[in-house]
């Protein structure tokens, strides 16, 4: 199957920086890629998706100002997670649209915000 | 509102079991639907279903999708331990090929 990897794997910052976390397909090209955010023990919220060379589209309670999404290339986009807060702590994931319906998903990002 | 729904919540069986994961959903715009195992990382992928009544199969894991009931059935026989995970399912409802998870199946299985 097609690999999708992510970057950094576990991210650590204080409260107020920013975290700039990025999702590379590496074996395809992902006109579209799909940003998740998941808590413990809960599922995937999608909190948006980002189409290659156009504005992200954001899911409904999710501040684009504060979730930046960048998607320069066909194999890659950037979530950027700005002034941090200990509640933005979660785990992000990212997936690549490939073939008609699937969606390869990269291993995801651990951002803990003290 | 698109909805999906999985149960049981979590189970627990032991090694050799036959288990059985469900998915209902009620959304608008139905495409396909697909099951993602998730362990300590990101999911990955098992089956897409799009046709009713067609059983995908993989080893000892299969599925099979009911379009007309709104249901989908995960299927893992002889568990084994590895197949402790969560089991995901989701449905894809638009050309946009979004995904709208349900909220998980946790399966432990005991040696």
């Amino acid at each position: 199957g097609a690999v999708v990897s992510q970057h950094p794997s576990w991210v650590i910052c204080k409260s107020g920086t920013s975290v700039k976390i990025e999702c590379r397909s590496l074996d395809f090209q992902a006109t579209t890629m799909f940003w998740y955010r998941q808590f413990p023990k809960q599922s995937l919220m999608l909190m948006a998706t980002s189409n290659e060379g156009s504005k992200a589209t954001y899911e409904q309670g999710v501040e684009k100002d504060k979730f930046l999404i960048n998607h320069a290339s066909l194999t890659l986009s950037t979530l950027t997670v700005t002034s941090a807060h200990p509640e933005d702590s979660s785990f992000y994931i990212c997936s690549g649209r490939g073939g008609a319906y699937e969606q390869y998903f990269g291993p995801g990002t651990r951002l803990t915000v003290t | 509102e698109d909805k999906v729904v999985q149960s049981p919540l979590s189970l627990v069986v032991h090694e050799g079991d036959t288990v059985t994961l469900n998915c209902s959903y009620e959304v608008t715009n139905f495409r396909s639907l697909l099951w993602y195992k998730q362990e300590k990382k990101a999911p990955t992928f098992l089956f897409m279903l799009t046709s009713s009544g067609i059983e995908k199969k993989s080893g000892r894991l299969s599925s099979i999708l009911d379009k007309k009931e709104l249901f989908s059935i995960l299927n893992i026989t002889a568990t084994q331990t590895g197949d402790s995970a969560v089991y995901l399912c989701a449905v894809v409802v638009n050309a946009g090929n979004m995904l709208t998870f349900g909220g998980g199946t946790r399966l432990m299985v005991k040696p």
